[in-house]
């Protein structure tokens, strides 16, 4: 079945650092991919979304590119603010095993914690 | 435009109670999904329906567990007899057209099972 596997945290920085948060994904079809974050106590808010290959989805200067051969979906930003500490959901969306249905499949979360 | 709605957000069960949670979409759209998140844990998919109709509860527990979407009020999910393993926050997303448009999350309900 579909699964995605994202780096386990928490990752901890600093305000202005570098951020990557690897997802890697296996899917039956040809899937879209999304990453979706949650501040506390809210519901998952969708930040970006790529659905083909080579498509980079981008947001609030977040951004992944949708790696076909190496079936990943990093997540980076260039200088990270403390309203940026969240937990980081990558997902997918497979027509090809969930029917019309698109449901998602996510990986388990990634906690960010960014200092001043 | 009010969000997902989800009430109520946190629900204390004895063991053998029944959990009643409830999922009121985005106005406009009529198709909702419940997915659980278990401690340490990814969400999970649990049921896709649309207005009266399940379309997919491959995710759902086979015994003890029931949702419904009906014609007009929120999309309830029931856990009768509740375990300590049901503990977990239960989010819904709702959209307007699935494959289309995004889906939308609610708050989510942290059920804790005594």
């Amino acid at each position: 079945g579909d699964s995605v596997t994202q780096m386990e945290g928490p990752v901890t920085l600093s305000e202005e650092a570098f951020l990557t948060i690897n997802c890697t994904y296996t899917a039956t079809g040809y899937p879209s991919l999304f990453w979706y974050v949650q501040y506390p106590g809210e519901g998952l808010q969708l930040l970006l979304k790529a659905t083909k290959a080579d498509d980079k989805g981008s947001n609030k200067g977040f951004e992944a590119t949708y790696r076909k051969e190496t079936t990943s979906f990093h997540l980076e930003k260039g200088s990270v603010q403390v309203s940026d500490s969240a937990v980081y959901f990558c997902a997918l969306s497979d027509p090809a095993s969930g029917g019309s249905n698109y449901k998602l499949t996510f990986g388990k979360g990634t906690l960010l914690t960014v200092n001043p | 435009n009010a969000g997902v709605m989800q009430n109520p957000r946190h629900l204390v069960r004895r063991r053998g109670q029944e959990a009643r949670l409830r999922c009121s979409p985005m106005k406009g759209h009529s198709h909702v999904y419940w997915y659980r998140q278990l401690p340490e844990e990814g969400l999970k998919f649990m049921v896709y329906l649309q207005k009266e109709n399940i379309i997919d509860e491959s995710g759902m527990p086979k015994e003890r567990f029931s949702a419904e979407f009906p014609k007009e009020g929120p999309s309830i999910l029931r856990i009768q007899q509740v375990v300590r393993g049901d503990s977990a926050a239960y989010f819904c997303a709702s959209t307007y057209h699935p494959g289309l448009s995004e889906q939308y999350f609610g708050p989510g309900t942290r059920l804790t099972v005594t």
